[in-house]
Parts: C-alpha cells; structure tokens; sequence
C-alpha cells in the first residue's frame, strides 16, 4: 500500500524568505507526485507533478518540488514567500499499481508580513 | 476551457435525510472522482467512475452511492445523512482512469452541513 506523509501541520515563514513544506512518499516502483493548494472555501488547486526526467519540477505561481528518490522525498519549495501564498498544501502520489492519488494530511502554510 | 463545476456549492440537511450533489468535469475529461474532506480525516477518497461504471472505490458504507452519465456528468447520493457526514465533497476530472500520472482537476466542492 502506498503512503504520503507531511510531516508538519504548519509551516510558518516571513514574507521574502524561502519556503520549504516536505512530503515524504512509500511508494513501490516508480511514484508519480504532485502538490496542490486550497484556499479557504475553494477546491484544491494543481501545482505540479513529476512522472520520470528532472529531479527539479517547476509549477505554478513560482513554486518548484525537488524529487529525491533515496530519500523518498518531494519537498515543494519558493525561493521568496508571499503572504498571499498563505494556504494548505497537499501533497499525493499514485503509481505502484495503483491509479487513485493518496493524499497526505496537508500541511498550513502562513507566510507573515 | 471551463474548470470543474460543482452543484449546489452548499447544503445543510437533517439527519435521516437523503442529498445529492453533481458534478461537471472539464470538457473531454470522462472520469471522475470524489473525495470526502474533513478537518480530522484530511482528504478520503470515494470512488471514481469512467465511462459510466464505477472504476474504483473507497472504503464508504453503501449509504454513498455515486453514478456517471453519458455526457460524463456525475452525481453522487448519501442517504440516511449522519452528522458525521458533514463534510467538504470534492469532485475531481481527469481524462481516463488508467493512466497514474494524468493530472486531476478539482472543482470547488459543496459544503454538506448535516443538523
């Protein structure tokens, strides 16, 4: 069975400075991952995903996830916070035989003026 | 191209009592999925239907029931509503079921309150 973790229910970082929110996956063979974001009372939003090539995913808004298959991990990252980038992040994979996304528990973002 | 629609946006129902809510996905996109979010359980799938069949499912009692029409417009029905059911339902297109990597796209979801 596959698994996603987010290992922080809340990131808190100053407007300006980089961002970094982890996602940890169990995956057997080959994952494919992605991020999405939720602003209150909306649905979630795509931001990127890796299948296969570059370690490095750019997406949306400026936000880029580093894929790091020994470690089994796909950190989102932005190299300057927004305060409107103040939201919940998911993180999902699929793959290893199974075509539905798991979903981690999402991890609250609040970037501070 | 149109996002993902979902209707009605919000519900509040009483228990016992039975709701339905749809589902419009992107255009060209034939499956769809549903989701159950809540604070305390995060997202949990609920099944996903391609083609109008059921394709996968989640683990719901049979009091969610779901079903996809030939234009791929989907609904999905709770009956006999718990006040557990109060929830996020999020619905979400991609172009096929088959495919691990294809991309989903969420619409807004509906606001289910049960009293």
């Amino acid at each position: 069975a596959q698994s996603v973790a987010q290992p922080e229910d809340q990131v808190n970082v100053a407007e300006g400075n980089p961002l970094t929110v982890k996602c940890t996956y169990s995956v057997s063979g080959n994952p494919y991952l992605f991020w999405y974001v939720q602003y209150p009372n909306r649905g979630l939003q795509f931001l990127l995903k890796y299948i296969t090539g570059d370690n490095l995913v750019k997406g949306s808004y400026g936000f880029e996830a580093e894929f790091n298959k020994s470690q089994t991990s796909f950190h989102l990252k932005k190299p300057s916070a927004l305060v409107s980038d103040s939201a919940l992040y998911f993180c999902a994979s699929s793959g290893g035989g199974s075509y539905i996304p798991t979903f981690g528990r999402g991890t609250s973002l609040i970037v501070h003026p | 191209k149109a996002g993902v629609t979902q209707t009605p946006r919000y519900l509040i129902k009483t228990r016992g009592q039975q709701v339905t809510l749809s589902c419009s996905p992107i255009s060209g996109h034939r499956s769809v999925s549903w989701y159950q979010q809540t604070p305390g359980q995060g997202l949990q799938f609920l099944f996903e239907y391609f083609s109008e069949t059921q394709r996968n499912k989640g683990n719901f009692p049979g009091r969610f029931s779901g079903r996809q029409f030939s234009n791929s417009r989907s609904e999905m029905n709770v009956s006999t509503l718990e006040l557990g059911d109060s929830a996020l339902y999020l619905c979400a297109s991609r172009f096929g079921p088959q495919t691990p990597g294809d991309t989903q796209y969420f619409g807004p979801g509906t606001r289910l309150t049960v009293l």
